[in-house]
Parts: C-alpha cells; sequence; structure tokens
C-alpha cells in the first residue's frame, strides 16, 4: 500500500534558520507528492506540488524535488519567518485510487 | 481564488446523535472528498464521491457514516449515532479531474462529541 514516512516534530527554528523535512513514500504507482500546512487554527492548504520524477515544487520560498530514485520529496526553506510556523504534512497521490495518503505532520515553530 | 466551504466551523453534539457536516465544493470539480484529523494524529482518508456515488471508502468509514450531494452544489457527510471517538476535525476536499494536481480542501468543521 501507500505511505508516507516525515520528519517528526517538533522543529523549533530562529527566524531566517534554513528549515528541512524529511519525507520518504512507498507508492505502489507513481504518485504525484503534496505538501501542506496547516497554520494554527486553519485547515489545511497546498503548500506545493510535483507530479512527475525530477520536478520541482515551490511557493512562498518553500521547495521540494521529487526524487523518485530515493523515494523523497524533502521540504525546504532557505530563511523561515515567524509566520511560518505551522504544522507541515507530506501527502501523495496515486494514479490508481488518486485519495491522499498523508505523513504524520511536523510541528514547526519559528522564534523571532 | 475558488474555496470549498464547509458549516458549520465547530459543532458540539451528544453522544447518539446525528450530525450533518456540510461542504460546499468549487462548482466546476467533480471528484468530492471526507478526510478528517483526530486532535494530534495523522490526517485520515474517509470516503471519495464520484458521478453521485461512492468511488472508494476506508475502514473507517462504517454504516453509522453515510454521504450525499442532494442538489448539485453541497456535498455532506452524515453520522447516525455519534460515538465519543467520532471527535475530530473534518475536512472536506474536491478535485477536478483524476490527474490530481491536488486537492482544495475546506477550512474543516471541528465536531465534539460530548
Amino acid at each position: 500500500g501507500n505511505s508516507v514516512t516525515q520528519m517528526e516534530g517538533p522543529v523549533t527554528l530562529s527566524e531566517e534558520a534554513f528549515l528541512t523535512i524529511n519525507c520518504t513514500y512507498t507508492a505502489t504507482g507513481y504518485p504525484s507528492l503534496f505538501w501542506y500546512v496547516q497554520y494554527p487554527g486553519e485547515g489545511l492548504q497546498l503548500l506545493l506540488k510535483a507530479t512527475k520524477a525530477d520536478d520541482k515544487g515551490s511557493n512562498k520560498g518553500f521547495e521540494a524535488t521529487y526524487r523518485k530514485e530515493t523515494t523523497s520529496f524533502h521540504l525546504e526553506k532557505g530563511s523561515v519567518q515567524v509566520s511560518d510556523s505551522a504544522v507541515y504534512f507530506c501527502a501523495l497521490s496515486d494514479r490508481v485510487d488518486y485519495k491522499l495518503s498523508f505523513g504524520a505532520g511536523t510541528t514547526v515553530t519559528v522564534r523571532a | 481564488e475558488p474555496e470549498v466551504t464547509q458549516t458549520p466551523s465547530h459543532q458540539v453534539t451528544q453522544m447518539g446523535q446525528e450530525v450533518i457536516l456540510r461542504c460546499v465544493p468549487i462548482s466546476n470539480h467533480l471528484y468530492f472528498y471526507w478526510y478528517r484529523q483526530i486532535l494530534g494524529q495523522k490526517v485520515e482518508f474517509l470516503v471519495s464521491f464520484y458521478n453521485n456515488e461512492i468511488s472508494e471508502k476506508s475502514e473507517i468509514f462504517d454504516d453509522q457514516f453515510s454521504v450525499e450531494r442532494p442538489d448539485g452544489s453541497n456535498f455532506t457527510l452524515k453520522i447516525r449515532s455519534t460515538k465519543l471517538e467520532d471527535s475530530a476535525m473534518y475536512f472536506c476536499a474536491s478535485s477536478g479531474d483524476r490527474e490530481s494536481y491536488g486537492y482544495t480542501f475546506g477550512s474543516g468543521t471541528r465536531l465534539t462529541v460530548v
């Protein structure tokens, strides 16, 4: 079956620090990969996506590259802000049933 | 930007009562989903719906759950007899095509069963 494993948190950083959250996946087919973000008290928002190998998704300074050879989709941001404090979820959607499988989520806190 | 709208944002209900969670998906989307997130846990798939029928459901989605698209715009999740363990955030989502460039999620309904 499909599964997503992401780095456990919580992660606490200072402003302008480099953030990386590791994500690896197992899928029976050739999935699309996503990062979702959940700000405090809010719902899930799509942060970025990649649909094929070597694609790089990017948004709001965050990036992730679809690495088929290592089955990974690590999230990175070069300089975080306090407003980036949130829970980040890695997810995949395969081309068999198209439902999303989520990782456990990583709580990130950025301190001023 | 088009949104998926969920109502209510928070619902408190007594154990054993029926609840209906409502969602208005994006108007030209064809695929509809419910997910839930028990506090502090992973977001879990419940059910997918296409062409007026369930296309897939998880083992969580037992006979106490049902979904409906009654009028072409709303998409509802009904829990017939709520249990304490149904307390969770319920997210509705829709997508435009199965090649899945990502879903659009609503902001969720927090259901508290007391």
